[in-house]
């Protein structure tokens, strides 16, 4: 079965830089694109960033474009999100999803990820 | 534009039927995509694109669209559907997308 696990939240003072994984299994990930989305605590959710199946293309939400970027080893079958210049308002906890019909089909559990000083 | 609307509440009496919207301009380009998110869990997908269900989500959820609002559809709601209601598209140029404000269901 599909498995997303996401890993590398935690606490960090604004400014700072964070790295999150999400390792795949239960599919062939180097077939599929994936996703990060985030959700403030009490908060609807938001896209984030989605990375092409061979990691050829890159979009981002325009809340973290030049701030993070999202990469994938598919040897390993791990996505990443590099999260650099981290504001209050990253605060969130942040889901890796697989990309299927057009829908983020399965997700993490997810990772919280805390800005503060 | 980029935004998709959802009422933040709806009520459903238990066995009954209930309709949840989603309102944009992204949804005259795009299907809209629901999910399912209970307290402290992660969003489940519930039903997407034209016509499908994932596998393992009751045949009670049902997707429609026209022009430019998306519904979903719970025909004999049960206590365990009582969740938060997302929808998702994509916009633009298709290489992003936009999650509705999210519909908090009761079933009463």
């Amino acid at each position: 079965q599909v498995q997303l696990v996401e890993s590398g939240g935690g606490v960090v003072q604004p400014g700072g830089s964070l790295r999150l994984s999400c390792a795949a299994s239960g599919f062939i990930f180097s077939s599929y694109g994936m996703h990060w989305v985030r959700q403030a605590p009490g908060k609807g959710l938001e896209w984030v960033a989605f990375i092409r199946y061979d990691g050829s293309n890159k979009y981002y939400a325009d809340s973290v474009k030049g701030r993070f970027t999202i990469s994938r080893d598919n040897s390993k079958n791990t996505l990443y999100l590099q999260m650099n210049s981290l504001r209050l308002e990253d605060t969130t906890v942040y889901y890796c999803a697989k990309n299927g019909g057009d829908a983020f089909d399965f997700w993490g559990q997810g990772t919280m990820v805390t800005v503060s000083s | 534009s980029s935004e998709l609307t959802q009422d933040p509440a709806v009520s459903v009496a238990l066995g009954q039927t209930v309709r949840i919207t989603c309102q944009g301009d992204s949804l005259r380009n795009y299907y809209a995509n629901w999910y399912q998110q209970k307290p402290g869990q992660a969003p489940v997908l519930v039903f997407y694109g034209k016509t499908n269900r994932p596998s393992g989500i009751p045949d009670r959820f049902s997707g429609s669209s026209s022009v430019n609002t998306a519904s979903l559809t719970i025909t004999g709601a049960q206590a365990e559907d009582e969740a938060d209601y997302y929808c998702s598209s994509r916009y633009g140029s298709g290489n992003h997308w936009v999650f509705g404000g999210g519909t908090k269901l009761a079933v009463l």
